[in-house]
């Protein structure tokens, strides 16, 4: 079935510890997004890409990198710079470079820095 | 810069009562997208209005998009526990293609 793979789950990491939260879509899509949820707070835009090898900042990019090397991948690495890393991370993608067509999203990954 | 407010964050009904949750930007919105997240989930698109005054229906839900295409609401008729979840509202960034602004979401409560 196409969709939206993050991996993992749920991580643990301590403090200045880099990591990397992996997303892969099947879905042929152009555009790919990373949220970050916090409770209370709703999606905030960290990166967003609308094609291979390019991307952008979203709201709150501070902290963190992304590559866009594949179609089919967009890894975001959380680093040390980051200072609440503690959140729920979702991963989306859409198929249209456009401003319109839904958003598929991941299961997500909930990190907890130790 | 572009913002979408939603209200109420929180909302708690009996199971059978009407819910409704309303989303407004700064700016006009060529559409307007809502989501369901349910607890311990990602969220799921429900729907996509695009005209001005547009109202589209799903079973219990209702969804409406403003006149001036600048709010949009989404309503429950008697509710159920199945409604459980955090419903969103997005809009594009206008001029930033690609972009979707989300609402903070509102979650809801349904008592049995």
């Amino acid at each position: 079935d196409g969709g939206i793979t993050q991996s993992p789950k749920y991580l643990f990491r301590k403090e200045g510890q880099n990591v990397t939260l992996s997303c892969e879509q099947n879905l042929n899509h152009d555009a790919m997004y990373w949220y970050r949820q916090d409770p209370g707070q709703g999606l905030r835009l960290i990166y967003y890409s609308q094609i291979v090898n390019d991307f952008q900042k979203g709201d709150i990019a501070e902290g963190y990198s992304v590559s866009r090397e594949k179609k089919e991948s967009f890894p975001l690495t959380v680093t040390s710079a980051q200072k609440n890393p503690t959140a729920f991370y979702l991963c989306a993608s859409r198929g249209q470079r456009v401003n319109t067509g839904e958003l598929f999203f991941g299961e997500g990954s909930r990190l907890t820095v130790l | 810069g572009q913002q979408v407010m939603q209200i109420p964050q929180y909302q708690h009904v009996q199971e059978g009562e009407d819910f409704t949750t309303y989303c407004n930007s700064s700016t006009t919105l060529s559409n307007i997208q809502w989501y369901k997240q349910r607890p311990g989930g990602h969220p799921v698109f429900l729907i996509q209005l695009v005209k001005s005054g547009e109202v589209k229906k799903q079973k219990r839900l209702t969804f409406q998009f403003g006149e001036a295409k600048k709010n949009s609401s989404l309503h429950i008729t008697a509710t159920q526990t199945t409604d459980v979840g955090t419903y969103f509202c997005a809009g594009p960034g206008g001029s930033t293609l690609g972009r979707l602004y989300f609402g903070r979401g509102t979650q809801l409560t349904v008592w049995p």
